[in-house]
């Protein structure tokens, strides 16, 4: 088991609707990536986030959006959710910044259903 | 386009049997390719990884194969068991940064 957690585990949402994701990194990681993992589908990057700011961005539209706060802790946000919008999310913590060579370990991911 | 394209889709092993997965990639300018294993309900785990200086890399059961040239690599999993049941997903990055991964393969180890 990783120490990257994720919360709510699971959460149901309406088209249109908005919604936060929240991840805890491992201690002592700086860096933190969010992806989008549809069903069968292998993950997709959607941003990477270092010293608070968003440092490098995947083909997902401004709609997503994410914060990092001074602890590592990290949000992704959501608006005008769509049915595609359904997945699996996963957050990713690593040390030594974006281009260090250390490891992302992954947390178990929030499965948001868009209904 | 940044693509991985791994196959197959999905596996049978006997245990015991050798489980063999297959990536291909397009973009020269990735330098870091590891292998992911994920469980249901949890998430991507790393299994082994390489760079695209050394052909191959093993640790345990587990060998990554890499062909610069024909830019494919592969995951041998020796002695396969049936805890080794899980989807497996390649990947590729630039700089250890964005993972692009591939489409994932469904092993089942039968006993």
């Amino acid at each position: 088991e990783t120490g990257v957690t994720q919360s709510p585990t699971h959460l149901i949402k309406t088209r249109g609707q908005q919604v936060t994701l929240r991840c805890s990194s491992q201690s002592g990681h700086n860096t933190v990536s969010w992806y989008q993992q549809a069903l069968g589908q292998g993950p997709q990057f959607i941003f990477q986030y270092y010293r608070e700011e968003e440092n490098g961005r995947g083909n997902f539209p401004p709609r997503f959006s994410g914060l990092q706060f001074p602890n590592y802790s990290s949000e992704l946000n959501v608006n005008a959710l769509e049915l595609d919008d359904s997945a699996l999310y996963l957050c990713a913590s690593k040390a030594g910044g974006p281009t260090g060579t250390d490891t992302q370990y992954f947390g178990p991911g929030t499965r948001l259903t868009v209904l | 386009q940044q693509q991985v394209k791994q196959s197959p889709q999905s596996l049978i092993v006997q245990k015991g049997g050798i489980s063999i997965i297959n990536c291909a990639y397009e973009n020269t300018a990735f330098d870091y390719f590891p292998w992911y294993q994920q469980f249901p309900g949890k998430g991507p785990a790393l299994l082994i990884a390489i760079r695209p200086d050394v052909s191959e890399k093993k640790e345990g059961r587990f060998t990554i194969s890499f062909n610069k040239s024909a830019k494919q690599f592969s995951l041998h999993i020796m002695d396969s068991q049936p805890g080794d049941s899980a989807t497996y997903f390649c990947a590729a990055s630039t700089g250890f940064q964005k993972l692009v991964f591939g489409t994932g393969t469904r092993l089942l180890v039968s006993p």
